[in-house]
């Protein structure tokens, strides 16, 4: 068990630009989920998948977001046209069935 | 719709003294219930979780939560503070044990010598 794994940890980028983010569950999880945090405040859900199909999706959750998980593994959140307001730490959580949720420490994100 | 208020956004106690970290709930039906312990630059910890039964119940790091329907709350303690507890504290509910979670906006904890 070597816990959800995130990548980039901080990633830099200027506005308008697009952003991907990559998360690796703890294997053999089958629910993926994904957070936003923004500074001060506690996270909010923003989707999640059950192996490869992506069962639920926030508001919050604009068209310049997309999220997939292809083989019900890794997942990717990528951002198009990033905005001011997209700065945020973006957490992944997995878990098996219906155990609590392991979160990952988070990727960073910084807009220029 | 589900939602957890954490009254207190920041509490200083003396290391040894008591903690306590409040947090309120709105839920329709039964509530999952956790406390999760977040580190700077850090994911979030599960300390521990209610759904059922007795509720008083026992996490890891010496914490404790007592569930209490008719107040809607469900608050967080130890009987004694150490340094490395110094952290930000979230409480969340959820309508399943996985299901997605709605948090409270947190509160930090700065532990005094």
């Amino acid at each position: 068990d070597t816990g959800v794994s995130q990548d980039p940890r901080h990633k830099i980028t200027k506005r308008g630009q697009n952003v991907t983010f990559r998360c690796d569950p703890i294997s053999e999880h089958n629910r993926l989920y994904w957070y936003r945090q923004t500074l001060g405040q506690g996270p909010e859900f923003l989707t999640y998948f059950q192996n490869e199909a992506q069962l639920e999706k926030s508001r919050l959750l604009s068209d310049r977001f997309s999220a997939e998980r292809p083989k019900g593994s890794f997942s990717t959140l990528e951002i198009q046209r990033t905005e001011q307001g997209d700065s945020a730490m973006y957490l992944c959580a997995s878990s098996l069935g219906d155990k609590p949720q392991h979160f990952g420490d988070g990727t960073r994100l910084s807009i220029l | 719709a589900q939602s957890v208020t954490q009254p207190d956004i920041h509490i200083t106690v003396s290391e040894g003294a008591s903690l306590e970290l409040r947090c309120n709930y709105s839920y329709g039906a039964t509530p999952y219930l956790f406390w999760y312990v977040q580190s700077p630059g850090q994911g979030l910890q599960l300390l521990l979780k209610y759904f059922s039964g007795d509720t008083l119940v026992q996490g890891i790091k010496g914490f404790e939560a007592e569930f209490k329907r008719s107040q809607s709350s469900f608050n967080l303690r130890k009987p004694s503070v150490h340094w490395s507890d110094a952290a930000e504290y979230f409480c969340a509910v959820a309508n399943t044990n996985a299901g997605k979670s709605t948090f409270g906006d947190g509160t930090t904890l700065t532990v005094k010598p």
